[in-house]
C-alpha cells in the first residue's frame, strides 16, 4: 500500500517554543487532512487541504501543502501545554481511502 | 454535531475468546470504517463498509471480520481472540468518501487479551 511518513516522531519544546511536524508522500496526492489526538482522546479533525501551495491558518496553527502535493507541514507558533498531543496527518490519493501517518507526539514543557 | 459511539472504552478478554466491537452513529453517514492504533504506526485500517451489508477489507483485515446490517452500526469481531491483537481499536465514520470529508471518531476501545 501507499506509505506516508512523518517527522519528527517526537518532539519536546518549552512552552512558547515553535513546533513544526512534517508529513511526507513519495506519491502526487488529492488532498490531506491533519488530526490532532490529545493523551487518552482520539483524534479530532483540523483542517483539510486541496490546492498545491495552499497555506490555511487557524490562531496559532499554519498548515501548508506542498507545490507538488506530495508533503504538507503543521506549524504552531508560541506552543502552550493545551498543544500537547500526537498529530497526525492523513492523506488520500485520488478515488482510494485516507492512509494515516505514524503522527507526531508533541510535548510541552511548561 | 455528529456523535460516534462505541461500546467499550476498555475490555479484557482471553487468547481463543470471540470478541465483538461494537460503533454507532447517529448521523446517517454512509461510510464506516474499523481502525487498530499502535505505537508508532498510527492508524491502520481493519475493514470499512460504504454501504449496509457492504464490507470491504482494509489494509490488516487477517483475524478480523465486520458487520453491518445497519446504516448506522458497524461492528468488529474477532473470531479467536489473540494477544497480538491488544490494541487501541478506533471506529469512524464518513458522509461521502468521495468528497473526501472529515471522518469523526469514536473515543475508541482498548482491548487487551491475555
Amino acid at each position: 500500500g501507499q506509505q506516508v511518513m512523518q517527522i519528527p516522531q517526537y518532539q519536546h519544546v518549552q512552552e512558547g517554543e515553535d513546533f513544526t511536524t512534517y508529513c511526507n508522500s513519495s506519491t502526487t496526492l488529492s488532498n490531506i487532512q491533519w488530526y490532532k489526538q490529545r493523551p487518552g482522546g482520539h483524534p479530532v479533525f483540523l483542517i483539510q487541504l486541496v490546492k498545491s501551495g495552499e497555506v490555511k491558518k487557524q490562531k496559532r496553527l499554519t498548515f501548508q501543502f506542498g507545490e507538488a502535493k506530495k508533503n504538507s507541514s503543521l506549524h504552531i507558533t508560541a506552543t502552550q501545554t493545551t498543544d500537547v498531543g500526537t498529530y497526525f496527518c492523513a492523506v488520500s490519493y485520488y478515488g482510494q481511502n485516507f492512509v494515516f501517518g505514524p503522527g507526531t507526539r508533541l510535548s510541552v514543557l511548561p | 454535531d455528529v456523535k460516534v459511539t462505541q461500546s467499550s472504552r476498555y475490555l479484557v478478554k482471553r487468547t481463543g475468546e470471540k470478541v465483538f466491537l461494537e460503533c454507532v452513529q447517529d448521523m446517517d453517514h454512509e461510510n464506516m470504517f474499523w481502525y487498530r492504533q499502535d505505537p508508532g504506526l498510527g492508524l491502520r485500517l481493519i475493514y470499512f463498509s460504504y454501504d449496509v451489508k457492504m464490507k470491504e477489507k482494509g489494509d490488516i483485515p487477517e483475524g478480523y471480520s465486520v458487520s453491518r446490517e445497519k446504516k448506522e452500526r458497524f461492528s468488529l469481531i474477532l473470531e479467536s481472540a489473540s494477544t497480538n491483537q491488544t490494541s487501541m481499536y478506533l471506529c469512524a465514520s464518513i458522509k461521502d468518501r468521495a468528497g473526501q470529508e472529515t471522518q469523526y471518531f469514536g473515543p475508541g476501545t482498548r482491548l487487551l487479551v491475555l
